[in-house]
Formats: C-alpha cells, sequence, structure tokens
C-alpha cells in the first residue's frame, strides 16, 4: 500500500525558513515523479512544485520560484521542500503527492494526509 | 500559464440523480503526438487529501466506482456523476498537467 507521510510544517515568522519532508513506502519510490501542492484555509489547490523520478527536472509555481527548492534522497525514499523568504501567503496546508509517471508531465495518483504550515509573526 | 475554470462553482443535486461538472483550459490540453488529453480529476472530501478520480481526461482510476466518468478534448472537459451517493458530496476539482505549472480549477461544490 501506498503511504505518504508528511512533516516538518509548523509555526514560522515571516522571513523565515522550513524544510518539508515526505517519506514514501509501498512502491518504488526512483521510478516516480514527485510533486508538492498546498491548501490555504478554506481555498482552492494550488500547485507548488514537481520533481520527476531520477531527479533530473523540477519545476516551480512562479509564486514560490526562487524561494522554495525541491529535491529528493531515493536512497532514503524522501521528499523534500525547502522553503525560504516565507510569506504569510504561504500559509497552508502542504500535500505531498506521487505521480503515476516517471515523467514529471503527469498527474498524481496518491496524496498524503499533509502538514500545516503558518506564516505569522 | 494554462488557466482551468470550472462552472457550477456549486450545484444541489438529489441523491439518485446525474451531476455533470464543466472545466475549461484556456489552451488545449492535448498532445497531438499521443492523442491524450492531460487532464485530471479530484475528489476531496471534508479534512480529507485529495482522491484521484480520472486522468487523460476519461480513464478512471482503479476503485473508483462506474458512476463516475470524463469526457472532452482539447480545451473543454466534463465529470459527470450518473448516480449521485450520499458520500459523493464533496469539492471536484480539475488540474492540466500538459504544462507546468500543473494549474487546478478553482474547485466545484457538489451537495446533495
Amino acid at each position: 500500500e501506498v503511504q505518504l507521510l508528511e512533516s516538518g510544517g509548523g509555526l514560522v515568522q515571516p522571513g523565515g525558513s522550513l524544510r518539508l519532508s515526505c517519506a514514501a513506502s509501498g512502491f518504488t519510490f526512483s521510478d516516480y515523479a514527485m510533486n508538492w501542492a498546498r491548501q490555504a484555509p478554506g481555498k482552492g489547490l494550488e500547485w507548488v512544485s514537481v520533481i520527476s523520478g531520477g531527479g533530473g527536472s523540477t519545476y516551480y509555481a512562479d509564486s514560490v520560484k526562487g524561494r522554495f527548492t525541491i529535491s529528493r534522497d531515493d536512497s532514503k525514499n524522501t521528499l523534500y521542500l525547502q522553503m525560504n523568504s516565507l510569506r504569510a501567503g504561504d500559509t497552508a496546508i502542504y500535500y505531498c503527492a506521487k505521480a503515476g509517471c516517471t515523467s514529471s508531465t503527469c498527474y498524481t495518483n496518491r496524496w498524503g494526509q499533509g502538514t500545516l504550515v503558518t506564516v505569522s509573526s | 500559464d494554462i488557466v482551468m475554470t470550472q462552472s457550477p462553482d456549486s450545484l444541489t443535486v438529489s441523491l439518485g440523480e446525474r451531476a455533470t461538472i464543466n472545466c475549461k483550459s484556456s489552451q488545449s490540453v492535448l498532445n497531438s503526438s499521443n492523442n491524450r488529453n492531460y487532464l485530471a480529476w479530484y475528489q476531496q472530501r471534508p479534512g480529507q487529501p485529495p482522491k484521484l478520480l480520472i486522468y487523460w481526461a476519461s480513464t478512471r482510476e482503479f476503485g473508483v466506482p462506474d458512476r463516475f466518468s470524463g469526457s472532452g478534448s482539447g480545451t473543454d472537459f466534463s465529470l459527470t456523476i450518473s448516480s449521485l451517493q450520499a458520500e459523493d458530496a464533496a469539492v471536484y476539482y480539475c488540474q492540466q498537467y500538459y504544462n507546468t505549472p500543473h494549474t487546478f480549477g478553482q474547485g466545484t461544490k457538489v451537495e446533495i
């Protein structure tokens, strides 16, 4: 059974940093692209970033480009999201999501339960 | 960026009735080289993460009831729930994965 367990969320001041982690199990992690998406309280879904299987390609939403970095450690079956220069508008539940393909151009077929990031002074 | 626009924003449907949600993309998400539409549908129940229902515009994910179906091509797509059940009350999102950013529609809330 595919499992995705996010961690690392919490309260951070504007301008601060956080690193989210997503521990994956139940599938061959290195074979699949992985995504981060987020959902602000009471709002819709926003795609944040994707990394291809093997990590050769990464892409970002304009709203986070230059501030967030996606990475993966296939030896640890773990996905990361380094978030710097955080703003109030980054407050959201952050979801880790597995793609259905190796390529970054793919749908997401499994989602974690999410971790809440709150940016506030 | 490709803008995804869903309609309606919300709808109320009786048990056993049909519900149809529309999704329009600002540019085509059809890849002519493989004839695939890069369009997915997700269901999100309150307090839960999204769940994949449909991908490639019309392929039902394993385990999804066959009352859910997807159709359309190019820029116009639909999700149909043929006979609404109580557990189908949720917000439904379309998403294009043809180009990054992989944009979502704003969501459609289905109430019973």
